[in-house]
């Protein structure tokens, strides 16, 4: 089965501050896809951003970015001007729907 | 355009009862999943199907789990009989075609207490 580690169980943030989440993996595939998932109080699921593993560009949206290794198998999230309203549980997802990291709790600091 | 609908949302049972879970994908939507979500465990796939057709079973936990998929709109994942550490939400969610690189969209998910 494939691991997938996200070592920061909590993280906390001061509203407007950037923090990184991380997330390790293990694959023996080359060619593949990675998510992060942001789950709020009311517990759905939300796509926050997608990176193919092909490409070496790093993947943003808005204020959400990644910071990919390919080689290292290292996949982070780095959330710049935090809001309120980023406060949720954020899960990285290395293969698409088939397996999610334990998750890391965010809470945002007024 | 709605999203992926589940139901019930919440439900609260007896140890043995049968309990049925319901989802409709996104109309047009060829895969679907069926997640558990519990704090020990974290978020586990269950099963999915492709074109109604249930591909990956593997991470069903026992025989009183079963998942139907009768046509492309509407799905169902029963657990019978159902026991107290069955507790968890369990969520549906659809993706326009199969494969890894697809975008999966999550309904609401189904809260379930067995007691």
């Amino acid at each position: 089965a494939q691991t997938v580690t996200q070592s920061q169980p909590e993280m906390s943030v001061q509203e407007a501050e950037t923090v990184t989440l991380s997330c390790t993996y293990d694959t023996s595939e080359s060619d593949y896809y990675l998510f992060w998932y942001k789950q709020p109080p009311s517990r759905q699921m939300i796509l926050v951003i997608r990176q193919e593993a092909y490409k070496q560009q790093n993947a943003t949206e808005n204020r959400f970015s990644v910071n990919f290794q390919k080689a290292a198998k290292s996949f982070s999230l780095k959330i710049s001007d935090s809001q309120l309203g980023d406060a949720a549980m954020y899960f990285c997802a290395p293969k698409g729907q088939f397996y999610f990291g334990t998750g890391t709790s965010l809470t945002v600091i007024p | 355009d709605a999203g992926v609908i589940q139901s019930p949302r919440h439900e609260v049972t007896e140890m043995g009862q049968e309990v049925t879970l319901r989802c409709k994908p996104i109309s047009g939507h060829n895969s679907l999943f069926w997640y558990r979500q519990t704090m020990m465990r974290g978020l586990e796939l269950l099963i999915y199907f492709n074109n109604n057709v249930p591909i990956d079973d593997s991470g069903m936990p026992e025989d009183r789990f079963s998942a139907k998929m009768p046509n492309a709109s509407f799905s169902t994942l029963k657990i019978q009989p159902s026991e107290p550490r069955d507790s968890a939400v369990y969520f549906c969610a659809s993706s326009l075609r199969q494969g890894a690189g697809n975008t999966i969209y999550f309904g609401e998910g189904s809260w379930l207490t067995v007691v």
